[in-house]
């Protein structure tokens, strides 16, 4: 199947600096990429979608000022995590369609770990 | 927007024995339900997946039936072992909101235990 790297695979930072993790698709195009965010135990929650080219979707309750997404090619999306707090202290995953249909399926990294003290 | 209703949320098995978990959803718009099997500390990784149009699917050990009329999609594993021991999540994915085009929706998860 498709594959989606992402890096770091963890990070820890301090409070008040940025982070930037990085999405690719390693082995296909991917005209849309998402974001999402996992709490311990918890489901995977969507924050933000991204088409190449094009600014991204946030969903209800997700700061855009505080999570920048840049999605700049087909094969690249990055996530930078403004002026981190520990409350943003997550599990973070993106994910890579390889069409843009409902259908397409939807081929998810690694995920990266983010700590910030 | 979609919801998705999974269920157990915990399955414990004994080895060889079968596993089912079952979701359900609530927009009838959605057409596409895929599987997700993921182990502590990874992504989640696509096992199998339906589309509308067919009422099942199947892949070696793996099985997902969709029944649109009610709504509602099961995964099925049979001869299950140790590995299989995981989170599956089932989604679905129908119209999005907020302006994207569509969106996956996940149900909560099942922690699969499979003992030996």
């Amino acid at each position: 199947g498709a594959v989606v790297s992402q890096h770091p695979s963890w990070v820890i930072c301090k409070s008040g600096t940025s982070v930037k993790i990085e999405c690719r698709s390693l082995d296909f195009q991917a005209t849309t990429m998402f974001w999402y965010r996992q709490f311990p135990k918890q489901s995977l929650m969507l924050m933000a979608t991204s088409n190449e080219g094009s600014k991204a979707t946030y969903e209800q309750g997700v700061e855009k000022d505080k999570f920048l997404i840049n999605h700049a090619s087909l094969t690249l999306s990055t996530l930078t995590v403004t002026s981190a707090h520990p409350e943003d202290s997550s599990f973070y995953i993106c994910s890579a369609s390889t069409g843009g249909g409902w259908t397409d399926t939807q081929y998810f990294g690694p995920g990266t770990r983010l700590t910030v003290l | 927007g979609e919801n998705v209703e999974q269920h157990p949320s915990t399955l414990s098995v004994q080895e060889g024995d079968s596993a089912v978990i079952k979701c359900t959803y609530s927009d009838s718009a959605s057409n596409y339900f895929p599987w997700y099997k993921q182990e502590l500390g990874k992504g989640p990784q696509l096992i199998i997946d339906i589309r509308s149009n067919v009422g099942e699917k199947k892949d070696q050990r793996i099985a997902v039936t969709l029944n649109k009329t009610a709504k509602h999609f099961s995964l099925h594993i049979t001869e299950t072992q140790p590995e299989d021991s995981a989170v599956y999540f089932c989604a679905a994915k129908g119209p999005g909101s907020g302006g994207s085009n569509y969106k996956l929706t996940f149900g909560k998860g099942t922690l699969l235990t499979v003992n030996p």
